[in-house]
């Protein structure tokens, strides 16, 4: 089975630089993708297929993958940023779809 | 623009029923699979059932499957989720949610409908 591994917490000064990684294991070479989700409201796609930016997401989202992990790097980080951040994949053969646990940003 | 709705959600008791919908609008439904996501409360997003464009492959959770049924009806553009044998732990935000078929991942959310589960 498929599991996604981010730390609970990640803390960024305003205009630094935010990582947020996702462990992967067994995925293969599965996409995948990123949401941003600020309290009250349903998740937004950030990235999709590792490392592309649907329109309308700032450039300063990025993603990308190394090995067996993926990594959400948001740049010069605003107080807007704060939010929940998940990872996500798809199993196109039994259409399961799999989230990380999911990573609280914290802009200090 | 899509558009999805969801609708149904409310407080039950443990061991009853419940249905909720998910209207579509903005897009050629009968063309989409459509999933339930849901999240309890203080926890992350739980991918809960799948549904192929024309209903002839569905499929669920570990944590649902034998209690809930999914199901559409193309010609309303509509989505649903029987939930039968309810326990607390389904208390949760529903969203359906349209996936990208070809990279699996998703475009489009609805506001999501609250389930309570409580004696």
């Amino acid at each position: 089975s498929y599991v996604l591994t981010q730390p609970p917490s990640v803390s960024v000064a305003p205009g630094q630089t935010a990582r947020i990684t996702c462990g992967l294991t067994n995925i293969g070479s599965k996409s995948v993708h990123w949401y941003q989700q600020k309290p009250g409201q349903a998740p937004l796609l950030v990235v999709y297929d590792d490392s592309d930016r649907p329109a309308g997401i700032p450039e300063r989202f990025s993603g990308s993958k190394s090995g067996s992990t993926a990594t959400l790097t948001i740049s010069r980080v605003e107080a807007g940023d704060e939010a929940d951040y998940y990872c996500q994949v798809w199993d196109n053969f039994s259409d399961h779809v799999i989230f990380g646990g999911g990573t609280k940003l914290t802009v200090l | 623009q899509v558009q999805l709705v969801e609708s149904g959600g409310g407080v039950v008791q443990p061991g009853r029923s419940l249905r909720l919908s998910c209207a579509a609008s903005g897009l050629t439904f009968r063309s989409y699979g459509m999933h339930w996501v849901r999240q309890a409360p203080g926890k992350g997003l739980e991918w809960v059932a799948f549904i192929s464009n024309d209903a002839s492959q569905k499929d669920y959770a570990d944590s649902v499957r034998g209690r809930f049924t999914i199901s559409r009806d193309n010609a309303k553009n509509t989505l649903s989720l029987e939930m039968n044998s309810l326990r607390t732990e389904d208390t949760a935000v529903y969203y359906c949610a349209k996936i990208r078929r070809t990279s699996g991942y998703y475009e489009d959310w609805g506001r999501g409908t609250l389930v309570i589960v409580s004696p």
